[in-house]
């Protein structure tokens, strides 16, 4: 049974306005949660992370928004460029090292 | 920075064949994993290892084995390809909660 969901398989944005990737979590364990970032042909690149005990993460035009109470974290990106086109997962980890990831949200970030 | 290799970018191999994905990681890292991503499905964990001779089951582990010799080296074994293995593989390893991935091997069997 899937722990980490990512509802949107894809997203379209123009460049230079907000990309908001969502992503939804069943077990209340988890005690931190990561995005990263893929692009075709290479392996995933961590991207950012926030601590179960906070509830926002902010590191340059990536901040991602966690609201323990609906178990939902967002990733925002601002402004989004064509290079943020990509797959993005969203992961939970408990136990000290067991990545869960989602599904995956392709974002296309057009001009 | 850390790297994590992986021995092979593309690799094609017939039905019933015995296939070899090695991983190599440079930062002395305890824990490593081999992750299997496909369209629609995610990233779904194989295996993992938390020390050198140890390993444990992921979420799919159903025609997989893995060893794991030294600390640096983690490799997945499949015992006699089948076409449903067609798939990108992923290594990663972590010392602490950030996993660090290799640029993965994407096997085609036929």
């Amino acid at each position: 049974d899937q722990q980490v969901k990512q509802n949107s398989p894809s997203l379209s944005v123009q460049e230079g306005r907000i990309s908001i990737l969502n992503c939804d979590y069943t077990n209340s364990m988890f005690d931190y949660f990561l995005w990263y970032k893929k692009y075709p042909a290479e392996g995933p690149t961590f991207l950012i992370s926030i601590s179960s005990i906070k509830d926002k993460n902010e590191d340059g035009r990536f901040t991602v928004f966690l609201n323990k109470s609906a178990k939902h974290l967002s990733l925002h990106i601002v402004p989004s460029q064509p290079g943020d086109s990509a797959v993005y997962f969203c992961a939970a980890v408990y136990s000290g090292y067991a990545l869960n990831f989602g599904k995956g949200t392709s974002l296309l970030v057009t001009p | 920075d850390v790297k994590v290799t992986q021995s092979s970018r593309y690799l094609v191999k017939r039905t019933g064949e015995k296939v070899f994905l090695e991983c190599v990681q440079d930062m002395d890292h305890e824990n490593m994993f081999w992750y299997r991503q496909d369209p629609g499905l995610g990233l779904r964990l194989i295996y993992f290892s938390y020390d050198v001779k140890m390993k444990e089951k992921g979420d799919i582990p159903e025609g997989y084995s893995v060893s794991r010799e030294k600390k640096e080296r983690f490799s997945l074994i499949l015992e006699s390809a089948s076409t449903n293995q067609t798939s990108m593989y992923l290594c990663a390893s972590t010392f602490g909660i950030e996993q660090y991935f290799g640029p993965g091997t994407r096997l085609t069997v036929t």
